[in-house]
């Protein structure tokens, strides 16, 4: 089945700095890529998505790329806010709809 | 706006205890799935549905049990709790027939095993 690595487990950013989590997986099947956010107490909630056939993917501060041939996509925060504190999973998904996640990034933004 | 509730946000039960998880959905989604998640481990996937009255085993199935009965309600049973089974709970759900449906989360439950 598909195992997702997620790196690095902790980063500490100043604020207005740029902010980079990396994620591989196994399963070369796999064909679409969210990213959760989840702050503290909340649930887990989409920022953003990318799909197999796409390269990357922006929206807004948000960043998403994708390397089909070397199974690894990255998430990319630039201009970090403190609002950005928070954890964030990688996951895939199979041509089924089963999400396999990363084990989490606890982004820190400080002032 | 997607809803996915459950039941219950806080629970502490005792070792050996039946305990029931419960997941309401209200959007009409055929995938409903059950997750687990623990500090530096991320989300593990527990069980997971396609249909009502269909289940499938997830990455991490041993102790639980799972029951759907109606296409909105998606249940995680503990038949006899246990310690190392206190955890966030999570219970999601997506649209089925598209690969890129985006998965919405319930609250959580933290369950607590004394």
């Amino acid at each position: 089945g598909e195992n997702v690595e997620q790196h690095p487990s902790t980063l500490s950013v100043q604020e207005g700095d740029s902010a980079v989590i990396k994620c591989t997986y196994s399963d070369s099947a796999s064909n679409y890529f969210p990213w959760y956010k989840q702050e503290l107490g909340k649930r887990p909630q989409l920022i953003i998505d990318i799909r197999s056939n796409v390269g990357e993917k922006k929206d807004q501060r948000i960043a998403v790329t994708l390397n089909k041939t070397a199974k690894h996509f990255s998430l990319h925060i630039t201009e970090t806010q403190p609002e950005d504190s928070a954890v964030y999973f990688c996951a895939a998904t199979d041509s089924w709809g089963k999400f396999q996640f990363g084990a989490g990034t606890q982004v820190v933004v400080t002032p | 706006d997607v809803k996915v509730t459950q039941s219950s946000r806080y629970l502490v039960k005792r070792t050996g205890e039946k305990v029931f998880l419960e997941c309401v959905q209200d959007m009409d989604h055929e995938n409903m799935f059950w997750y687990r998640q623990d500090p530096g481990l991320g989300l593990r996937l527990i069980y997971f549905s396609y249909d009502v009255k269909m289940k499938e085993k997830g990455d991490i199935p041993e102790g639980y049990s799972v029951s759907r009965e109606k296409k909105e309600r998606f249940s995680l049973i503990l038949e006899s709790a246990s310690t190392n089974q206190t955890s966030m709970y999570l219970c999601a759900s997506s649209l089925m027939g598209t690969v890129d449906e985006k998965l919405f989360f319930g609250s959580g439950t933290q369950l607590s095993v004394l």
